[in-house]
């Protein structure tokens, strides 16, 4: 079946140690994103990847790295310099809107990392 | 930048009951997605709806229908005949449809509302 594949579902960490959370989708999509969710304050946009080997900051990437090496595979480095990395993370995919389809706009979602800072 | 404001954190309904969700959005562009997400215990993020912008008539998806109102930028949410399955959190999102632009293929989300069934 097609989807979206978030690995691992839980991560701890210690401080002061990098992390990176493994997104892979099989729908054929150009665009990927990371996005971060708090308690209280919504889904908020780290990265995001319109093609390969491109990406752009989202509203909260200081603390966090991203390649886009593959179509398929858009991995995100939780870096120490990220000062409360504790929360759980999505990762989504979707078509170029551009291109049009039934499809247009709509994001496609994995199932999440939780990464919890000991 | 363009902004969605969920200003109910928290509703409730009775089983088979209507209740309206309620989100406004800032922007100052004229064409653009709406959409509304369900994130149930799962956490696993579900499509319930879209709207295109450029679109006047509002979108149904079975007991699930929005009431757009561009001018007003305003985009509820109503379900109708509520299900215990329908408990989650709903989120309002934005997408730009201007490609090329600083905004385009992001999504905005807002705060989001936890919704509450009673049987």
């Amino acid at each position: 079946d097609g989807g979206i594949t978030q690995s691992p579902k839980y991560l701890f960490r210690k401080e002061g140690q990098n992390v990176t959370l493994s997104c892979e989708q099989n729908l054929n999509h150009d665009a990927m994103y990371w996005y971060r969710q708090d308690p209280g304050q919504g889904l908020r946009l780290i990265y995001y990847s319109q093609i390969v080997n491109d990406f752009q900051k989202g509203d909260i990437a200081e603390g966090y790295s991203v390649s886009r090496e593959k179509k398929e595979s858009f991995p995100l480095t939780v870096t120490s310099a990220q000062k409360n990395p504790t929360a759980f993370y999505l990762c989504a995919s979707s078509i170029d809107p551009a291109l049009g389809g039934l499809n247009t706009g709509e994001l496609f979602f994995g199932e999440g990392s939780r990464l919890t800072v000991l | 930048a363009q902004t969605v404001t969920q200003s109910q954190p928290e509703m409730s309904v009775q089983e088979a009951e209507t209740v309206t969700l309620s989100c406004t959005y800032d922007t100052s562009e004229s064409d653009y997605y709406l959409f509304w997400y369900k994130q149930p215990p799962s956490r696993q993020m579900i499509l319930v709806i879209r709207q295109e912008a450029y679109k006047q008539q509002n979108a149904t998806e079975n007991r699930f229908s929005v009431n757009f109102q561009k001018a007003a930028k305003s985009f509820s949410l109503k379900i109708s005949d509520s299900q215990l399955g329908d408990a989650a959190m709903y989120f309002c999102a934005y997408r730009s449809a201007y490609a090329g632009g600083t905004s385009y293929g992001k999504l905005t989300f807002g705060q989001g509302t936890i919704l509450t069934v009673h049987p």
